[in-house]
């Protein structure tokens, strides 16, 4: 039972336009809402997170949306640069315990020179 | 400071072989985590520790074991391994249970 969902496994943009991956979850106790963002060989690093109380975070070139009716959330990312090629895990919890927290299976962004 | 680092970072086992995956973290956090990672899926929570001699079980702990003597290491023992424990194991750790989460590079297991 995949409580949060990444529809699209891959996503590919050029460089210098915007990239929008999304994210839908099913647990309506969810209410902490994390992107993270992984290269080859390495571990999950936090990108940015977003409280149920907001529908909106940004922090320099990442901007999170959350469509709490829709039960939707989105990371768009702009401009994209190659560097931002990697890929993007969407996770959500109840007040952001670790424990208890449910994450999607990922989105492969490729950015084009 | 190396963070959180894992060993092996590749293994093969043969069914009913064990092993154990060994995971260390410099920062001093109490919170340590074990995940699994299918293909096509999200990370799933195998166990957790809060701290030395406290761990508790997550999403799917069926098939593993752990144990937190030190506040640096949290091992994941594989008894019996079996070919559904084909995946890519990722440790963590946190300062508390509501803080970032650090991860390891992950090891991946292939069990045949």
């Amino acid at each position: 039972d995949q409580q949060v969902k990444q529809n699209s496994p891959s996503l590919s943009v050029q460089e210098g336009r915007i990239s929008i991956l999304n994210c839908d979850y099913t647990n309506s106790m969810f209410d902490y809402f994390l992107w993270y963002k992984k290269y080859p060989a390495e571990g999950p690093t936090f990108l940015i997170s977003i409280s149920s109380i907001k529908d909106k975070n940004e922090d320099g070139r990442f901007t999170v949306f959350l469509n709490k009716s829709a039960k939707h959330l989105s990371l768009h990312i702009v401009p994209s640069q190659p560097g931002d090629s990697a890929v993007y895990f969407c996770a959500a919890s109840p007040k952001g315990l670790n424990n208890d927290m449910r994450f999607g299976a990922g989105t492969r962004l490729t950015v084009k020179p | 400071n190396a963070g959180v680092t894992q060993t092996p970072k590749f293994r093969i086992l043969k069914i009913g072989q064990s092993m154990t995956l060994q995971c260390t973290q410099d920062m001093n956090h109490n919170y340590m985590y074990w995940y699994r990672q299918d293909p096509g899926m999200g990370l799933k929570l195998i166990y957790y520790s809060v701290g030395a001699g406290i761990t508790d079980k997550g999403e799917v702990p069926n098939g593993y074991n752990v144990s937190r003597s030190t506040t640096e290491d949290f091992p994941l023992r594989l008894e019996l391994a079996a070919p559904s424990q084909t995946s890519v194991y990722f440790c963590a750790s946190a300062r508390g249970s509501y803080n970032e989460q650090f991860f390891g590079p992950g090891t991946r297991l292939t069990v045949l």
